[in-house]
């Protein structure tokens, strides 16, 4: 069974560009969650969505935004790329809208903003 | 949103035990604790969660006392493998995702 993929992997973009992120929650998770993970930092919290409709957001500027789709795979968007962007961006998804039973990330996509 | 506190890093040998204590002296009635493990550029990965006494699974066992204000990751018999980041996690499971907050986690470096 196939766990939380998410793509690309890798991706280096100029300041000032736009990027989308992908993600691919595992079969019956509902829940899509995205974090930022800077390095040496912990990830912090970005969006969270269930059921195809945003139920948290957090601290990040409106540049970031995102969507669920019908099959409850997932976007995040980010647009007008600062080099403090530059970060390792997970994909978590869940059965429930919490995280009762955990949540399980994907290996994340790693952008790099020059 | 509680939070928590933990060593930043730790230093073990293979096959000791090891336990990493997180404090969450805020912690409200209806959370719960969860620890993740985390591997160089891969994302944190479930171990355990529980909200009092003990919860044992077939990697690590959590121990919370009574008063739930800290709790304790114990690793059994580590391996080179279990250098990693350990995130301890405090927040009501019946909430949404932006209630659990990671910290800058625990190093811990197994050595030989």
């Amino acid at each position: 069974d196939a766990g939380v993929t998410q793509s690309p992997t890798h991706l280096i973009k100029t300041r000032g560009q736009h990027v989308t992120l992908r993600c691919s929650p595992i079969s019956g998770h509902k829940s899509v969650s995205w974090y930022q993970q800077v390095l040496g930092q912990g990830p912090q919290f970005i969006f969270q969505y269930y059921e195809k409709e945003e139920r948290g957001r957090g601290n990040f500027p409106d540049r970031f935004s995102a969507r669920q789709f019908p099959n409850y795979s997932s976007e995040l968007n980010v647009n007008a790329l600062l080099l403090g962007d530059s970060a390792l961006y997970l994909c978590a998804s869940s059965l429930a809208h919490s995280g009762a039973y955990g949540y399980t990330f994907g290996s994340g996509t790693r952008l790099t903003v020059v | 949103l509680a939070k928590t506190t933990q060593p930043i890093s730790m230093d073990s040998y293979e096959g000791q035990e090891v336990n990493i204590t997180c404090s969450h002296n805020n912690i409200a009635t209806n959370d719960y604790i969860t620890w993740y493990q985390q591997f160089p550029s891969q994302g944190p990965r479930f171990i355990i969660q529980g909200y009092k006494t003990k919860v044992t699974n077939e990697v690590a066992s959590l121990f919370i006392p009574a008063d739930r204000k800290s709790s304790t990751l114990s690793l059994p018999r580590v391996s080179l493998s279990d250098t990693a980041v350990y995130y301890c996690l405090v927040g009501d499971p019946r909430n949404y995702g932006q209630n659990f907050v990671f910290g800058p986690g625990t190093r811990l470096s197994v050595l030989p």
